[in-house]
């Protein structure tokens, strides 16, 4: 079975442009999470996605947003990039939600200028 | 929210010794206690989790542990190998829940040859 997906791997992007990244769950799996990985905060929980409806947010501000279409694939947003945007960002996919095993992608690395 | 501390941030062990890392989480209703190994550069892999009607789960080297009561859980490596070396996070989160996961800060393990 293959793994997560993420495209691009690399992104460079200067300060108040906008972003999209995308991210591929296993087959079969229908919840997706983005997270933010930085040296500094670590591993951050972004959003949930299942079933193409966003199931919780965390403590980011609203210029990050995400959606899931029908067939489980996800995408994320970041509007007006800022310097402190600069991250990895991970998606994981899971058959389910909640206690299912979540499985991480390569990341996309967002570097903001 | 759900909080997790994770220690030590960097552990140097002799190759062949035994590393422990801790980890202590701060609600209660947590019910799913996952361990991540990330090797510079990529993914993080899931290593091995544990459910809370488990108090304990061994897989070959790795064993994780999980005291309810006092809310921590502890990832134990026996015989360490170089290719130990990676940087290791614990997570929390609420079965069921949409919170997603709450990692630790990681743990720096370096096994010195």
């Amino acid at each position: 079975k293959a793994g997560v997906t993420q495209t691009p791997r690399y992104l460079i992007k200067t300060r108040g442009q906008q972003v999209t990244l995308s991210c591929s769950p296993i087959s079969g799996h229908r919840s997706v999470s983005w997270y933010q990985q930085t040296p500094g905060q670590g591993l951050q929980f972004l959003f949930e996605y299942f079933s193409e409806t966003q199931r919780n947010k965390g403590n980011f501000p609203g210029r990050f947003s995400g959606r899931q279409f029908s067939n489980s694939r996800s995408e994320m947003n970041v509007s007006t990039l800022e310097l402190g945007d600069s991250a990895l960002y991970l998606c994981a996919s899971n058959r389910l939600i909640g206690t299912d095993t979540q499985y991480f992608g390569p990341g996309t690395r967002l570097t903001v200028l | 929210g759900e909080n997790v501390e994770q220690h030590p941030s960097t552990l140097s062990v002799q190759e062949g010794d035994s590393a422990v890392i801790k980890c202590t989480y701060s609600d209660s209703a947590s019910n799913y206690f996952p361990w991540y190994k990330q090797e510079l550069g990529k993914r993080p892999q899931l290593i091995i989790d544990i459910r809370s009607n488990v108090g304990e789960k061994k897989d070959q080297r790795i064993a994780v542990t999980l005291n309810k009561t006092a809310k921590h859980f502890s990832l134990h490596i026996t015989e360490t190998q170089p290719e130990d070396s990676a940087v290791y996070f614990c997570a929390a989160s609420i079965g069921g829940g949409a919170d997603g996961l709450t990692f630790g800060k990681g743990t720096h393990l370096i096994i010195q040859p």
